[in-house]
């Protein structure tokens, strides 16, 4: 297994304009979360999906934020309408289902947005 | 609501020198504390974790003890090498899908 995948690693767009990410997590992981990084802070989180249901989503993210995960396996992340506030790296990481929190996530390389 | 507040970087250090990164948390449960590592172009990667107070985590000559009476999770490395350069964050989960960051600590090590 390669890990979780992002793609692209890297996007420029227009202020305005749509983006989708993709996230393949690791293929036997049944949690998938989407973090956002900005310059210089930690990831805060943004969402989380248990297998395809969608559990909790922050208050960070906008009604211009979608983020699905249709068969239980890769994810995508949508921005519409993007504005330069949403300029960051957007990571993903997915986790084993167990008793326990703790569990370690494992991240990808994310995908760094910049809005121009 | 839970926080974590880590000392602010970068940290400077040569070859061999000992390390010790601060971190101290707010949380109003009992929370599993993480140090997670980032190396240059590469995703964030948990270095180590303690589930309980007084636990120790330990991984690559790096340790970190959970004090509950201080709230801390200090980072330390008795002799970092070249390759410890990276960011390093520390990071809380109060039993929950949530994991909180903090902003992260650049370290160069210089040889």
């Amino acid at each position: 297994d390669t890990g979780v995948s992002q793609d692209p690693r890297h996007k420029i767009t227009k202020r305005g304009q749509n983006v989708t990410f993709r996230c393949d997590p690791i293929s036997e992981h049944n949690r998938l979360y989407w973090y956002r990084q900005t310059l210089g802070q930690g990831p805060e989180f943004l969402t989380y999906f248990q297998n395809e249901a969608q559990l909790e989503k922050s208050r960070l993210l906008s009604d211009r934020f979608s983020a699905e995960r249709p068969k239980g396996s890769f994810s995508t992340l949508e921005i519409q309408r993007t504005e330069q506030g949403d300029s960051a790296m957007y990571l993903c990481a997915s986790s084993p289902i167990g008793d326990n929190w703790d569990t370690e996530a494992f991240f990808g390389q994310g995908t760094r947005l910049t809005v121009v | 609501g839970d926080s974590v507040t880590q000392m602010e970087g970068p940290v400077t250090l040569s070859e061999e020198a000992f390390l010790t990164i601060n971190c101290t948390y707010t949380a109003t449960g009992y929370p599993s504390l993480f140090w997670y590592v980032q190396y240059p172009g590469e995703g964030l990667q948990l270095l180590l974790k303690a589930t309980k107070a007084d636990d120790k985590g330990s991984n690559k000559g790096f340790e970190a003890t959970y004090r509950k009476e201080t709230t801390s999770f200090h980072l330390e490395k008795g002799s970092v090498q070249v390759s410890d350069s990276a960011v390093y964050f520390c990071a809380l989960n109060t039993g929950g899908f949530k994991t909180i960051f903090g902003a992260g600590t650049r370290l160069f090590v210089k040889a």
